[in-house]
């Protein structure tokens, strides 16, 4: 069965670095997300990503944040200077396009640590 | 930002038994509802969902009822299994947002043998 992947699994970084989170969506899906989850918080919604442009983000997807599709599967998410209340797990997640179904696989997460 | 509810945190039933999981949304724009389970360390699971346009969707176990006048939906899970023990996220999605999701802060539930 067809998943979503994540590389790398955990992330230590310190603060004011940058980092970069990938991510391997569904082949045939047309809608991309990220996700974050702060330890103990719900998860939250960052951004999504249809026809190579970012059709809607949330207050927390600041300068600081900025996706890319460099190729034709990967999907990567960019923290130009890392804080501490950066550190959370950070999901991506995928959808077809078509028909009703809104469903959205995740990956696995990667867990950012910033020290 | 409360528009999607869990009021329990926690859950705790029989093997066997009926499990139900409660939500609550505020925006009456919600067309789509997900229920997704999720194990530490490990990203949430699709399990079910329902458009706004029925009042109930059934998948082996698992059953999502919609109740959109007390904006309102509950999954149920008969028998419940041991294996079943994890974190329940309850979702809502508008279409014209490009469907992003919004999460409810999850229910614990936890199948005792």
């Amino acid at each position: 069965e067809p998943e979503v992947t994540q590389t790398p699994s955990h992330q230590v970084t310190q603060m004011g670095q940058e980092v970069i989170l990938r991510c391997v969506p569904i082949s045939n899906h047309l809608y991309f997300y990220w996700y974050r989850q702060i330890l103990g918080q719900k998860v939250e919604f960052l951004v999504s990503f249809y026809n190579n442009e970012i059709s809607e983000k949330s207050e927390i997807f600041d300068d600081q944040f900025s996706v890319e599709r460099p190729d034709g599967s990967n999907f990567t998410l960019k923290i130009r200077s890392t804080k501490l209340e950066d550190s959370a797990m950070y999901f991506c997640a995928s959808r077809v396009a078509t028909g009703a179904s809104y469903e959205q696989y995740f990956g696995p997460g990667t867990r950012l640590t910033v020290t | 930002d409360q528009q999607v509810k869990q009021n329990s945190p926690s859950l705790s039933v029989q093997e066997g038994r009926i499990s139900i999981l409660n939500c609550d949304y505020t925006n009456s724009m919600f067309d789509y509802f997900l229920w997704y389970k999720k194990y530490p360390a490990e990203g949430p699971t699709f399990l079910i969902s329902i458009s706004s346009i029925k009042d109930k969707n059934e998948d082996g176990r698992f059953t999502v009822f919609l109740n959109k006048s007390a904006k309102h939906l509950s999954l149920h899970i008969v028998p419940s299994q041991p294996g079943d023990s994890a974190v329940y996220f309850c979702a809502a999605s508008v279409y014209n947002q490009g469907g992003k999701l919004i999460f409810g802060q999850g229910t614990e539930l936890s199948v005792k043998p």
